[in-house]
């Protein structure tokens, strides 16, 4: 069964430092790797995807995720984070046989100013 | 002009009440969902419909019916509401099934007293 964890419910960074919101996989077969942004009392926001190709993805908002085939990884990063950038993220994979998104349980992001 | 809209935005109601929440999306695409995310933030995927066809129906009660009169339409009836029915749906869509990002509603706030 496809699966994704998020190993951290919340991360903490101060504004302008580096982040990463860590996601690792499980799949049978390719895997379709996604990750999405939640704002309070808002839907869910795409951010980016990994299909196939190069390994960095770069996203919205000056997000990117790198996907690591051999530690299953796909993780979240930006270079300078943002007090903006302060909401729910969430990891997830497509499961290619049923067409069904599997969500990760979500990392709530903090910035700090 | 919001792409995707649900309403209503909250909806407050008791036990053993049936109650429905509508959701269009004006981005012409093919595919919508409907989501089901609970107070700790999990979200799990009920249903979905490509071009007014259902296609997942995970197990949730038979008092969950979605019903979906055209493609840019897709609403869920739920009748004999439960204590346990208290969450947030979201309604969404994306292009076509498999590796298209899903655009999300801001939720309806459903809370059964």
């Amino acid at each position: 069964a496809q699966s994704v964890a998020q190993p951290e419910d919340q991360v903490n960074v101060a504004e302008g430092n580096p982040l990463t919101v860590k996601c690792t996989y499980s799949v049978s077969g390719n895997p379709y790797l996604f990750w999405y942004v939640q704002y309070p009392n808002r839907g869910l926001q795409f951010l980016l995807k990994y299909i196939t190709g190069d390994n960095l993805v770069k996203g919205s908002y000056g997000f990117e995720a790198e996907f690591n085939k051999s530690q299953t990884s796909f993780h979240l990063k930006k270079p300078s984070a943002l007090v903006s950038d302060s909401a729910l993220y969430f990891c997830a994979v497509l499961d290619s046989g049923t067409y069904k998104y599997i969500f990760g349980t979500g990392t709530r992001l903090k910035v700090l100013a | 002009d919001t792409a995707v809209s649900q309403t209503p935005k909250y909806l407050v109601t008791q036990m053993g009440n049936d109650k429905s929440i509508k959701c269009e999306q004006n981005l012409g695409h093919d595919t919508m969902y409907w989501y089901k995310q609970d107070s700790k933030k999990f979200l799990k995927i009920m249903f979905s419909y490509n071009n007014k066809e259902l296609i997942i129906n995970e197990t949730v009660p038979n008092r969950f019916s979605p019903k979906s009169p055209d493609k840019a339409h897709l609403n869920l009836h739920i009748n004999s509401l439960e204590l346990g029915d208290s969450a947030v749906y979201f309604c969404a869509s994306s292009q076509e099934m498999g590796v298209s990002p899903l655009h999300f509603g801001n939720g309806t706030r459903l809370t059964v007293t």
